[in-house]
């Protein structure tokens, strides 16, 4: 079966320069949620859309940015990067709020190094 | 105090072993996940629960609504199930977020 799929895997970045991020989720999912996590941290919500509407900000950056298109995929945007922005950052997929049959489906992450 | 809390933090035992992971929540919820994250960090979502329990292979998870409490069981636990696993809940003050516990590492030595 289709998982969500994030590109890329792993990414190196130098601290200011931007970065972008991006995730496919399954078919039939129309909400993506975006999570930062921290070596060691618990996943902190970053952002949602649903329906290619923001639907929900949690603690994201300013220098960050995301947006959903019109075949559901999500891009996260990070410019100034800076070290603590080193994370694994991963997407998640539902149908509207995970009340879905399928819940939640999570994938397997962006780990971002800022040096 | 953290709206979802686990127990035990870090678990190690011994193949074969049956194992208990706790989840305690403090807000109303539309629904309770237990994910597993592996080194690397993919997540797989294992079960989401709304009430009693479900099953999955050497898998067991249940929810008592009343007393805001989840268990993860392993039954017949191996190597392979060594990873972290993270409760996570549904508020019915917004379901479209999910509020993460803060993981029980596990690891099954053979």
């Amino acid at each position: 079966a289709a998982g969500v799929i994030q590109s890329p895997r792993h990414l190196i970045k130098e601290k200011r320069e931007t970065a972008t991020l991006k995730c496919y989720p399954i078919p039939r999912h129309d909400t993506v949620y975006w999570y930062q996590q921290g070596p060691g941290q618990d996943p902190q919500f970053l952002i949602s859309f649903y329906e290619k509407m923001q639907s929900d900000k949690g603690s994201i950056p300013d220098r960050f940015s995301a947006q959903q298109f019109s075949d559901y995929h999500s891009e996260l945007n990070m410019s100034s990067l800076e070290l603590g922005d080193s994370a694994l950052y991963f997407c998640a997929s539902s149908q509207r709020g995970g009340r879905g049959r399928d819940g939640y489906t999570f994938g397997s992450g962006t780990r971002l190094t800022v040096v | 105090k953290n709206e979802v809390e686990q127990s035990p933090q870090n678990l190690t035992a011994q193949e074969g072993e049956f194992i208990t992971i706790n989840c305690s929540y403090s807000v109303g919820i539309s629904a309770l996940h237990w994910l597993q994250q592996h080194p690397g960090g993919g997540i797989v979502s294992l079960f989401m629960l709304s009430s009693g329990k479900k099953k999955h292979g050497r898998l067991i998870a249940t929810i008592n609504i009343q007393e805001k409490h989840s268990s993860l069981h392993i039954t017949a636990s191996h190597p392979r199930d060594s990873a972290v696993y993270i409760c996570a809940v549904s508020p019915i003050y917004n379901t479209d977020k999910l509020i993460f516990g803060t993981g029980t590492r596990l690891q099954v030595f053979p």
